[in-house]
């Protein structure tokens, strides 16, 4: 069974810094481009970046809002897809979703999210 | 970018009812369409893709139709677990795009 969980989700201060998590099991990390998609309370659903496969040599791609303060990285190994949030700001204050690909470039399956609060 | 504009951005019907909300980009976008439905507290779930390919375990009563800007998602028998927003999405080009959401409701 496809399952990808998210983890890392909390309250920070303005300006500071986050990390969140999501293990992936039944199916191939290594194969599927991944994505992170937000959704502040309340709002509708934003597309946050994306890091592609092995065999697209891992390359990424980010939405405006929050290119140059966030980097998606991934671990095959282990399994994990990460999302690192510098410079925070309260708008960042969203639900954080961790989503796989399909092979036709479709969001396939979701995580039951992550909250981040971007408070002081 | 290409926006993502649905309507309408809510709506009330009867059960048993056929729903019909529409999707409209602001560029051709071809065929690379979704639609997802969330319900209250969960994640969003995925409907339908490539503008009217149903998605594995997603029930019949759903379909999708239209191609280049303008794209349909029709409910059939409406019930009250079809209770929820429907979201559509464009990944034809990045920025990756959501319309605004449609709330359905009962009435």
């Amino acid at each position: 069974e496809v399952q990808v969980v998210e983890s890392g989700g909390g309250l920070v201060q303005p300006g500071g810094s986050l990390r969140l998590s999501c293990a992936a099991s039944g199916f191939t990390l290594s194969d599927h481009y991944m994505d992170w998609v937000r959704q502040a309370p309340g709002k509708g659903l934003e597309w946050v970046g994306r890091t592609r496969n092995k065999a697209n040599s891992y390359t990424t791609e980010y939405a405006a809002s929050v290119k140059g303060r966030f980097t998606i990285s991934r671990d095959d190994s282990k399994k994990s897809l990460y999302l690192q949030m510098n410079s925070l700001k309260t708008e960042d204050t969203a639900v954080y979703y961790c989503v796989r690909v399909a092979a036709d470039y479709y969001f396939d399956y979701w995580g039951q999210g992550t909250l981040v609060t971007v408070s002081s | 970018d290409i926006q993502m504009t649905q309507s309408p951005s809510s709506l009330s019907a009867f059960v048993g009812d056929r729903v019909t909300i529409t999707c409209r980009a602001s560029q051709g976008i071809s065929s690379s369409l979704a639609w997802f439905q969330q319900k209250p507290g969960k994640a969003p779930k995925c409907l339908i893709y490539a503008a009217s390919r149903l998605q594995s375990g997603v029930p019949s009563k759903f379909s999708g139709s239209g191609s280049g800007t303008d794209f349909t998602l029709t409910i059939n028998s409406l019930q009250p677990e079809d209770i929820a927003t429907y979201y559509c999405q464009q990944y034809k080009s990045y920025p990756l795009t959501f319309g605004g959401g449609t709330k359905v409701e009962i009435k």
